[in-house]
């Protein structure tokens, strides 16, 4: 049973960038699937923002593209969101997720963690 | 604005039988992309309810079903139950660019 556990500031400066790493335990995000983020503002819906393959392959919501890098760390099996610039518009809670190779369907969610873009 | 329309609330008594509709267009539902649904309870992370259209993960009750016809999805919930009071997301993709996936705006389901 894959787990995904969510950590960085809750917290952040407008103009600034958000910066979220996501611990996978239980899985590899080196072997299969692809792995990524959805956001979700408070009190409003999902948004889907960037994954990456289990190859390295990446791909973006295009609304947030210029903006966002997604990566990962092999070693420690850890995955991680940077979206600069951020706006009041990207206070959310941002979910870590994993998405089936087959069908891209987000079988796995981390808790989420909540960030503020707020001065 | 959402690119899958979903309805912003439905609600139901208990033991009714409600339906949520997910309505895309050509460049996603309609172009057969495959259609997922997702319940979001009260301060919680989503979790998966059904897969590829029609499916059920393990531990699903079978209360709960999928439909897909043209540019539109469904999501069915029968036997209403207090628990099943939740929000409801699809998901799917979208063609105009590779890769791209969309979720719906969310429906409320209050039971009565």
């Amino acid at each position: 049973q894959v787990q995904l556990q969510e950590s960085g500031p809750g917290l952040v400066k407008p103009s600034g960038t958000l910066s979220l790493n996501c611990t996978v335990s239980g899985g590899s995000i080196s072997r299969s699937d692809w792995w990524g983020w959805v956001r979700q503002p408070p009190g409003k819906g999902l948004e889907w923002v960037a994954e990456i393959y289990h190859s390295g392959g990446t791909k973006y919501n295009p609304s947030l593209k210029s903006r966002v890098t997604i990566s990962r760390d092999k070693s420690n099996n850890l995955l991680s969101l940077k979206l600069s610039s951020v706006t009041a518009a990207d206070t959310a809670i941002y979910y870590c997720a994993r998405h089936k190779d087959y069908g891209d369907y987000v079988d796995s969610w981390g808790p989420g963690t909540l960030v503020t873009v707020s001065s | 604005q959402s690119v899958l329309t979903q309805p912003p609330s439905v609600s139901g008594a208990p033991g009714q039988r409600v339906t949520i509709s997910c309505t895309g267009s050509s460049s996603n539902v309609g172009a057969g992309f495959d259609v997922h649904w997702y319940q979001q309870l009260p301060g919680r992370a989503p979790k998966l309810l059904i897969y590829i259209n029609n499916n059920r993960p393990s531990g699903v009750p079978d209360r709960f079903s999928g439909s897909k016809s043209g540019t539109s999805a469904s999501l069915a919930i029968a036997g209403l139950q207090a628990e099943d009071e939740a929000d409801y997301y699809c998901q799917s993709y979208d063609n105009r660019l590779p890769g791209y996936v969309v979720f719906g705006g969310g429906t409320k389901l209050t039971v009565l």
